[in-house]
């Protein structure tokens, strides 16, 4: 099992474009999530999934989308890259509710300039 | 919504001392979780509690959740260079969604 798979690593965008952040696990986990990690702050829920076709905000969801059409992936959209935007993006997943034990990818380092 | 909070932010502790972080949550929590977040990494799952009262132990780490299942508390002793890093605790917020606090950065003087 390779787990929970994020791509890119690293990526640099400019203001204002756009770009997606790729997220898949292959444990059949029904509960995915997109945390940003900022110094300080934590990990800040983005957005969540629990299920296939079923989506939802958390905390800091302006500026992003997301879809989850099959269970494997859940793919985090930024509209018009800002600044603020700039962080270190994590997905995760769990197998039940109540989030027992979540599971991260590797992250992605983002950079707007 | 549920708000998780640790303390202290910052660690900062001599080879071989004991030091212990704690969590605070304002809603009663089902659960709590520990996670370890190496310097660059990415946070990996330490352990979780659910009973009230409850303590567990991992080596050197000791974890204990409340009587009032509010606050959580993470203990280690004869702190080495491999405990550096960011220690998150994390409680579910309904089934659906886990919330951290802001974690406890340790450094190791050696």
């Amino acid at each position: 099992n390779a787990g929970v798979t994020q791509t890119p690593k690293f990526q640099v965008l400019k203001t204002g474009q756009s770009m997606t952040l790729q997220c898949a696990q292959d444990m059949n986990h029904e509960y995915m999530s997109w945390y940003r990690q900022d110094p300080g702050m934590g990990l800040r829920l983005i957005h969540y999934s629990v299920g296939a076709g079923i989506t939802d905000q958390g905390e800091v969801p302006n500026g992003y989308n997301v879809s989850r059409s099959t269970t494997e992936d859940f793919p985090l959209r930024l509209l018009s890259a800002a600044p603020s935007q700039t962080s270190v993006y994590f997905c995760a997943s769990s197998y039940t509710r109540g989030w027992t034990e979540a599971f991260f990818g590797q992250g992605t380092r983002l950079t707007v300039v | 919504g549920q708000q998780v909070m640790q303390i202290p932010q910052y660690q900062h502790v001599q080879e071989g001392e004991d030091f212990t972080t704690y969590c605070n949550s304002s809603t009663t929590l089902s659960n709590i979780q520990w996670y370890k977040q190496r310097p660059g990494g990415h946070p990996v799952f330490l352990i979780q509690l659910v009973k009230s009262g409850e303590v567990k132990k991992q080596k050197r780490l000791t974890f204990q959740f409340g009587e009032a299942k509010k606050n959580s508390s993470l203990h280690i002793t004869a702190t080495q260079t491999t405990d550096v890093g960011t220690y998150f605790c994390a409680g579910p917020e309904d089934d659906y969604k886990l919330s951290f606090g802001a974690g406890t950065t340790v450094t190791v003087r050696a």
